[in-house]
């Protein structure tokens, strides 16, 4: 199956900095997806984005499918983003695979 | 309007036991998951359906039944539960391989 690796694995920021998060991929993908997962567990999708570059307020997200690794951006960062942003793509047949996430924590 | 529920949302039981998760969604979607978190944080996919049928099946003890009355309803049955079947479930659903939106989740230990 496709190999998913996100980098780093965990990041402390001081609340105003930006970030970046990385997610490389083994193999040619159809679908790549960003989640947060807050502190009360809840995941959310942020974007879907298996090629191109798509913004959302104070974050943005970028794939180069050919060059296979995905970059989200956060900027002007807030205490409610903490929490652990995955990364998931698949190749087909619909089985997502999931990275093991970077681990946010914004401090005021 | 909740998009997808499921239920229960915490779920404390003995070792041995049997019990069900329920999960709906109301988005119309045609593909439903249950993944699996384990206590570092890992999400594995246990199960996919598309218009009710099981499109893939990890690597899960037979112990976890799926079952898919319909498009919006996927539940899960685990039978002779055990201490290593602690973590979080969720369910999610798709329409085919666009954006996957996740239930709340349901925490389960197992005593």
């Amino acid at each position: 199956g496709i190999q998913v690796e996100q980098s780093p694995p965990d990041l402390i920021l001081q609340e105003g900095a930006n970030s970046t998060l990385r997610c490389n991929f083994s193999d040619s993908v159809n679908n790549l997806q960003w989640f947060h997962q807050n502190p009360w567990g809840q995941l959310i999708n942020l974007f879907y984005i298996p090629s191109g570059t798509k913004q959302n307020g104070r974050l943005s997200a970028t794939t180069v499918a050919t060059e296979r690794y995905s970059l989200l951006y956060i900027s002007s960062s807030q205490t409610t983003d903490s929490g652990v942003y995955f990364c998931a793509v698949a190749g087909g047949y619909q089985k997502v695979t999931f990275g093991i996430g970077t681990k946010l924590q914004v401090i005021p | 309007d909740t998009a997808v529920s499921q239920t229960p949302k915490y779920l404390v039981t003995q070792m041995g036991n049997d019990k069900s998760i329920k999960c709906e969604q109301n988005l119309g979607h045609d593909t439903m998951y249950w993944y699996k978190q384990d206590s570092k944080k890992f999400l594995k996919i246990m199960f996919s359906y598309n218009n009710k049928e099981l499109i893939i099946n990890e690597t899960v003890p037979n112990r976890f039944s799926p079952k898919s009355p319909d498009k919006a309803h996927l539940n899960l049955h685990i039978n002779s539960l055990e201490l290593g079947d602690s973590a979080v479930y969720f369910c999610a659903s798709s329409q085919g391989l666009n954006t996957i939106y996740f239930g709340e989740g349901s925490w389960l230990t197992v005593v």
